[in-house]
């Protein structure tokens, strides 16, 4: 079985640029993560879909970051304009349902902001 | 104040000692995890552990989940250096059942 696919693995931008992270998840999972992990800390979860609606997404900050997943399947999360602040790993995730729990992550996107 | 809190925050053993680390909380949960984060790639699922004073081995490692389902700790014996990366901590909560992380330990394992 495929696991959950990220591109691009490695972006470097300059501040106010805008960037965007691609993730496809595993087929059949109802549950799509965007989570951030800065360097020395664990994930910081972004927002949460079930399908192609929005579940939870309190912790993405909305001025810059937006995110869709028009079809229920892939998911893009994007950045305009970046911050410095924003170079972090950006790892997708998905369950089968948001119920049994278990998240299975993708490699990541690391994101470096000059 | 973090939610779950991580000790160490690094370990550097050399291959064949033993070791623990601890993830932490005031909050008492229903269910814990723990992952293992190898460098470039994401966290993979290592355990849950759901009852207090439950044990479960998975080979070299003894996950532990305390009495009154505050705190939780991970027993390495042997390690090897394939043991190496990030060892974190998570709980689940509320209606969508988010998971939150703790800062995990950075383990070093020295041939």
């Amino acid at each position: 079985e495929a696991g959950v696919a990220q591109s691009p693995r490695y972006k470097i931008i300059e501040k106010r640029q805008s960037v965007a992270f691609w993730c496809n998840p595993i087929s059949g999972h109802a549950t799509l993560y965007w989570y951030q992990q800065i360097l020395g800390q664990g994930p910081k979860l972004l927002i949460q879909f079930q399908n192609n609606g929005v579940v939870d997404d309190s912790q993405l900050p909305k001025d810059r970051f937006s995110a869709e997943r028009l079809k229920g399947v892939d998911s893009t999360l994007k950045i305009q304009p970046a911050k410095l602040e924003d170079s972090a790993v950006y790892l997708c995730a998905s369950s089968l349902d948001r119920v049994t729990d278990t998240q299975y992550f993708g490699p990541g996107t690391r994101l470096t902001v000059l | 104040t973090q939610l779950l809190e991580q000790s160490p925050q690094f370990l550097s053993i050399q291959e064949g000692e033993n070791l623990t680390v601890y993830c932490n909380s005031s909050s008492v949960f229903s269910s814990l995890q723990w992952y293992r984060q190898e460098p470039g790639e994401g966290p993979v699922l290592l355990v849950t552990v759901v009852t207090g004073g439950e044990v479960k081995k998975l080979k070299r490692l003894t996950f532990q989940f305390g009495d009154a389902r505050k705190d939780s700790s991970l027993h390495i014996t042997a390690a090897q250096p394939g043991d190496t990366g990030l060892y974190l901590c998570a709980v689940s909560s509320g209606s969508a059942r988010q998971l939150t992380f703790g800062s995990g330990t950075q383990l070093t394992v020295l041939p």
